[in-house]
């Protein structure tokens, strides 16, 4: 079946603009998880979404960073007034119930900031 | 606060030639230890789920066993397209306030020479 899809996958801005990337869960999956993962590192969390409700912002880095999943579906990442420092990969990730279940991650998007 | 300490950074191997790879946790109430493979340019790809102290998996070639402290990958006779990335992640409980998604290493980079 269908997996976690992403887009875009690259995506390249200006210091200052407005960004916004898109996560397709896999159909059905209750859950949905933000990561931010920088060259040679580990992912790391972002924020966590069940259904439509965001229920952990914890990691997100600063207000510039707002998600939203409005029909508990398809979720959106939005970087405002982008900065260098934003530059890392993306990651999507949907699991079927709790925050507890397996979760599987979409390809990414790599953002790169000049 | 969850950390994931992963030991070698990278490993290179001759085909055919075993070893472990090793994950050092720090956890509130762990829900979970889980590892995931990850090839360059694309979203980590599950491979294993582990619960409790004790309990081992196995996938082809991999073995992933548990302790309270840390989690062993094992690698039997490994292939060159065994080459990848390995991360160790964990999922805490409220009691110690973790954040909702993964608490993830940095990873062992593997290289399985011909």
């Amino acid at each position: 079946g269908a997996g976690v899809s992403q887009s875009p996958r690259y995506k390249v801005a200006k210091r200052g603009q407005d960004v916004a990337l898109r996560c397709d869960p896999i159909s059905g999956h209750v859950s949905l998880f933000w990561y931010q993962q920088a060259l040679g590192q580990g992912p790391e969390f972002l924020t966590y979404f069940q259904n439509e409700a965001q229920l952990d912002k914890s990691g997100l880095p600063s207000d510039r960073f707002f998600a939203e999943r409005p029909e508990g579906s398809v979720s959106t990442l939005k970087i405002q007034r982008t900065q260098q420092e934003d530059s890392a990969v993306y990651l999507c990730a949907s699991s079927l119930g709790g925050r507890t279940d397996t979760q599987y991650f979409g390809p990414g998007t790599r953002l790169t900031v000049l | 606060e969850d950390q994931v300490t992963q030991s070698p950074e990278a490993l290179r191997l001759q085909e055919g030639e075993s070893s472990s790879l090793n994950c050092s946790y720090t956890v509130s109430g762990l829900r979970g230890l889980f590892w995931y493979r990850q090839d360059p340019g694309k979203g980590p790809e599950f491979l294993f789920t582990l619960y409790s102290a004790g309990e081992e998996k196995e996938k082809e070639r991999l073995k992933a066993t548990l302790t309270k402290k840390e989690s062993f990958l094992h690698i039997t006779a490994p292939k060159p397209e065994d080459s990848a990335t390995y991360l160790c992640a964990v999922q805490g409980g409220y009691s110690g306030g973790g954040a909702d998604g993964l608490t993830f290493g940095k990873g062992t980079h593997l290289i399985i020479q011909p």
